[in-house]
This record gives structure tokens, C-alpha cells and sequence, in this order.
């Protein structure tokens, strides 16, 4: 079945250092890819997404690619804030059947001022 | 507009017991999803509701159960209640199936004992 697998936390990172978030995927089809973002106490908010090979995704200063030739969506940012705290998902979505996201487990990052 | 409201937000039950989760989806959506989300770990899909029929479920055994009300509000209800079915519980709501935004809601914190 579709599976979703993110490098796996928790980071800790000093404010304006690089981000980079791995996400790789193993999809029948066209998956569209997902970012979602889940800050303390609170539901899942959708960060970006890519519905097909190539397509760019970018939100808040982060970005990811999807690479169909890796099965990849990595995220990054290239200047982190104290504001990006967080717990990041990668997820996919595909094609027919339900409308359901299949989910990796996440990555809780906290960022140091 | 109003997004994604769930309550009770904590809960404490007993093995063995009965619960239900409830969910009033944003504005004009008609589709609601929703997830589990044990601790440390992604979102696992359960089923999905559109106009008020079940369209799709995840590998969750029968004693979950759901309904969708003509408001597209729904409700989760979980028999048999298992201290593995101690998680987050996650609703999502988008305005028609197919469409690949989802909004989630902040969540139902379920603790079984």
C-alpha cells in the first residue's frame, strides 16, 4: 500500500540556520504530495502541496519540490524562526478510491532564539 | 467563516465503554474525514462521510463507527473501548470530494483507562 517515510526527530536548530525535512514516498500512480504543520494544541494546518511531477510548493518561506524520479518532497527553509516550533507532516494523497491522506509519523522541530 | 470545531477536546473513558466524538465541519464543506492520531505518531485515516454517506475507510475495525447529519456536522463513535484507542482524534472537513484541501480541527484528546 501507499506509505509516506520522513526523517525522524526531534531537531533542534539555532534561529536563521537551513532546514531541510526529507520525505519520500512509495505510491501506485500520481500521488499529489502534502506538507501539513501542527503547532502545540492545535489541529493540522496545511503548509503547501504538489499535484504533480516537478510542480513547486511554497508557503511562509518554505518550499518543496516533487520529484518523481526520487519520490521525493523534501521541505526546506533557508531562515528559520523561534515561529517555525513545530511538529511537520509529509503526506500523499492518491488517486481514485477514498479521498483519504496517508501520513509519515513527523518531525517536531524546535528552533532556539 | 468559522473552521473545524470538535468536542469534547479531552476525554477520559473506561475500558469496555462507549464514546462519541462530534464534529461541526467549516462552512459549505460537505465532506468530513476523520483520523486517529496515537502519540508520536501521524494521522491514521478511519473513514471519510460525504453527503452523509460512508465513502471510503481505513483498517479500523467495525466498533468505529460514524454518521454525517444533513448539516455535514458528524460524529465518531467507538464501542468496546480498548487502552489502545487512546489517541488524538482528528476531524477534517472540505468542501466537496475530490478537492484536496482539507481543514482539521484542533482535535478530541481520548484516554482510555
Amino acid at each position: 500500500g501507499d506509505s509516506v517515510t520522513q526523517m525522524e526527530g526531534p531537531v533542534t536548530l539555532s534561529e536563521e540556520a537551513f532546514l531541510t525535512i526529507n520525505c519520500t514516498y512509495t505510491a501506485t500512480g500520481y500521488p499529489s504530495l502534502f506538507w501539513y504543520v501542527q503547532y502545540p494544541g492545535e489541529g493540522l494546518q496545511l503548509l503547501l502541496k504538489a499535484t504533480k511531477a516537478d510542480d513547486k510548493g511554497s508557503n511562509k518561506g518554505f518550499e518543496a519540490t516533487y520529484r518523481k524520479e526520487t519520490t521525493s518532497f523534501h521541505l526546506e527553509k533557508g531562515s528559520v524562526q523561534v515561529s517555525d516550533s513545530a511538529v511537520y507532516f509529509c503526506a500523499l494523497r492518491n488517486q481514485g478510491g477514498s479521498e483519504k491522506l496517508v501520513f509519515g509519523k513527523g518531525m517536531k522541530l524546535t528552533v532556539n532564539p | 467563516e468559522t473552521g473545524v470545531t470538535q468536542s469534547p477536546t479531552h476525554l477520559i473513558k473506561t475500558r469496555g465503554q462507549q464514546v462519541t466524538l462530534r464534529c461541526s465541519s467549516q462552512s459549505g464543506h460537505n465532506t468530513v474525514s476523520w483520523y486517529q492520531q496515537a502519540l508520536g505518531q501521524g494521522p491514521q485515516f478511519i473513514f471519510q462521510y460525504y453527503r452523509e454517506e460512508e465513502n471510503g475507510r481505513g483498517n479500523f475495525p467495525p466498533r468505529f463507527s460514524g454518521l454525517q447529519f444533513p448539516n455535514y456536522s458528524s460524529e465518531l463513535n467507538v464501542n468496546a473501548l480498548e487502552l489502545d484507542d487512546s489517541a488524538l482524534y482528528l476531524c477534517a472537513s472540505s468542501p466537496q470530494e475530490g478537492y484536496y484541501g482539507y481543514t482539521f480541527g484542533s482535535g478530541t484528546r481520548l484516554t482510555v483507562v
